[in-house]
């Protein structure tokens, strides 16, 4: 099993709508969780981290923790064409080792 | 924010030389820094974990003779791809954190490397 996983996607969706990005985790120990976007090409640039259950907001984007679950989501409001990338989930596990999920594709359609 | 800067930001070598990756913490102190390496259109893969002062950390199915990693400081990490073969054309990255701070992992801007 996998440390984290992701789905793939490509996961379209129009300008102005939400898009909801969603992943699981393995090891129940982790501690911090944290969303990253890549473009083509470029390194992964931090978009939030998250470390309690429940949301936490930052402008458009929302994270949210579920720890009994085992589960992290990011939504995007109001999601804009800028906003196409692919969407890494990362955890930081209880051995304080860092593994991403293998990304959603995002598009948001003008 | 936090700054890790890598370099080089491109490199490309023979078959057989090695190439050493810098990998820097400018405005902060990273006890542990992280190697990936991503393929074109696949994820980020760990490849190791860099801890200051100690032997790195690696993950199952990687050389730790061909891809020597040292972290001589606080502040800097190195990753040297020995007797470079084309399979190791990849995209290398780094990432490290502000042991003081809260605010996640801040990447390098990745290393480019083709070997030909």
């Amino acid at each position: 099993q996998k440390e984290v996983e992701q789905n793939s996607g490509p996961l379209s969706v129009p300008e102005g709508a939400i898009a909801s990005l969603n992943c699981t985790y393995s090891d129940r120990g982790s501690q911090s969780f944290f969303w990253y976007r890549q473009y083509s090409g470029k390194s992964p640039e931090l978009i939030m981290f998250i470390y309690s259950n429940g949301d936490k907001e930052d402008g458009r984007f929302t994270a949210q923790l579920n720890k009994a679950s085992q589960y992290v989501s990011l939504l995007i409001r109001d999601s804009q064409p800028s906003d196409s990338a692919t969407y890494l989930c990362a955890v930081n596990t209880a051995g304080n080792q860092f593994y991403f999920g293998t990304g959603t594709s995002l598009t948001v359609i003008p | 924010g936090a700054v890790v800067s890598q370099h080089p930001s491109w490199v490309i070598c023979k078959s057989g030389t090695s190439v050493k990756i810098e990998c820097r913490s400018l405005d902060f102190q990273a006890t542990t820094m992280f190697w990936y390496r991503q393929f074109p259109k696949q994820s980020l893969m760990l490849m190791a974990t860099s801890n200051e002062g100690s032997k790195a950390t690696y993950e199952q199915g990687v050389e730790k003779d061909k891809f020597l990693i040292n972290h001589a400081s606080l502040t800097l990490s190195t990753l040297t791809v020995t007797s470079a073969h084309p399979e190791d054309s990849s995209f290398y990255i780094c990432s490290a954190r502000d042991s003081q701070g809260l605010d996640g992992y801040t990447f390098g801007s990745g290393t480019r490397l083709t070997v030909v």
